[in-house]
C-alpha cells in the first residue's frame, strides 16, 4: 500500500506570495491533519479534514487554510506568506481519526520564504 | 496545559546499551501517547503508542513505560543499534482536542555509536 504523498517535496517562495500544498493519502483513508514542523516551534497542529469537513484547528493565523475533496485528497494554502512561515509542512493520514487509528504521515513539502 | 515536556533534548548511546527518553504531560484528558521516530529527511513514523489503562507496553526492543499518577510516560530503547540514530517525539492527545490533534514534545536526538 502506498504511503502518504506530498507534492512538491521543495518549495521556495517569496513574502507576500502565497502558496498550495497538496496531500493524497493512503489509500482508504479518511481524516487528513496537517502539522508545521520548524526548529524552534516543534511539531505543531494545523488542522484536521475528515469526509471533506474540518474537524479540528490549531492556534494559526486565518492566513493558513485548507480543504478536503471527495477523494480525501487535501490541499492546504498559506496567503501572504511571511519569513517565518519557512517551514517543513507534514501531511498525515488516518482510517477515521479515533484512538485505535493511528496517523501516518508523509515525507513533508519543505517551503522556503525568501 | 496543553504542553509535552521532554528530556533529554540529545542523548548519546553506545551500542548494545539502554536508550531512555522520558516524557511529562499535564493535561488530564489526555489518553492516547505515541511515540514517533523521525530520520533526516522523512516524516516521522509511528513507534509505539499507548493508552492510560495499561503501564507498560512492549514492541521488540523498544518499550513504552506509562506512570498514570505522575502524568509522566517513557520510551526505552533495548540493545540500541546504530540504525536507532534518529529523532524521537513523544505525543499526547485525546480529550475535546481530538486523537488526530497530537501535541508533540521537542524531541530527542539519539545517537547510538559502534
Amino acid at each position: 500500500k502506498a504511503g502518504v504523498t506530498q507534492t512538491p517535496r521543495y518549495l521556495i517562495k517569496t513574502r507576500g506570495q502565497q502558496v498550495t500544498l497538496s496531500c493524497s493519502p493512503i489509500s482508504g483513508h479518511r481524516s487528513v491533519s496537517w502539522y508545521q514542523q520548524t526548529p524552534g516551534q516543534g511539531l505543531q497542529f494545523l488542522f484536521e479534514y475528515f469526509s471533506e469537513t474540518q474537524r479540528n484547528k490549531g492556534n494559526f493565523p486565518g492566513r493558513f487554510s485548507g480543504r478536503q475533496f471527495s477523494n480525501s485528497r487535501s490541499e492546504m494554502n498559506v496567503s501572504t506568506l511571511e519569513l517565518g512561515d519557512s517551514a517543513l509542512y507534514l501531511c498525515a493520514s488516518s482510517l477515521a481519526g479515533g484512538q485505535g487509528s493511528p496517523l501516518h504521515f508523509g515525507n513533508g513539502t519543505r517551503l522556503t520564504v525568501t | 496545559q496543553q504542553q509535552v515536556k521532554q528530556s533529554p533534548q540529545s542523548l548519546i548511546v553506545q551500542k548494545g546499551g539502554i536508550s531512555i527518553i522520558n516524557c511529562a504531560y499535564e493535561n488530564t484528558a489526555f489518553d492516547y501517547f505515541p511515540w514517533y521516530q523521525q530520520f533526516p529527511g522523512k516524516g516521522p513514523a509511528l513507534l509505539i503508542a499507548i493508552r492510560p489503562d495499561v503501564s507498560e507496553k512492549k514492541e521488540g526492543r523498544f518499550t513504552i513505560s506509562f506512570n498514570k499518577s505522575a502524568k509522566q510516560f517513557s520510551l526505552h530503547i533495548m540493545d540500541s543499534q546504530p540504525g536507532d540514530s534518529a529523532t524521537y517525539f513523544c505525543a499526547a492527545s485525546g480529550g475535546s482536542g481530538g486523537y488526530n490533534k497530537l501535541i508533540f514534545g521537542a524531541g530527542t536526538r539519539l545517537a547510538v555509536h559502534p
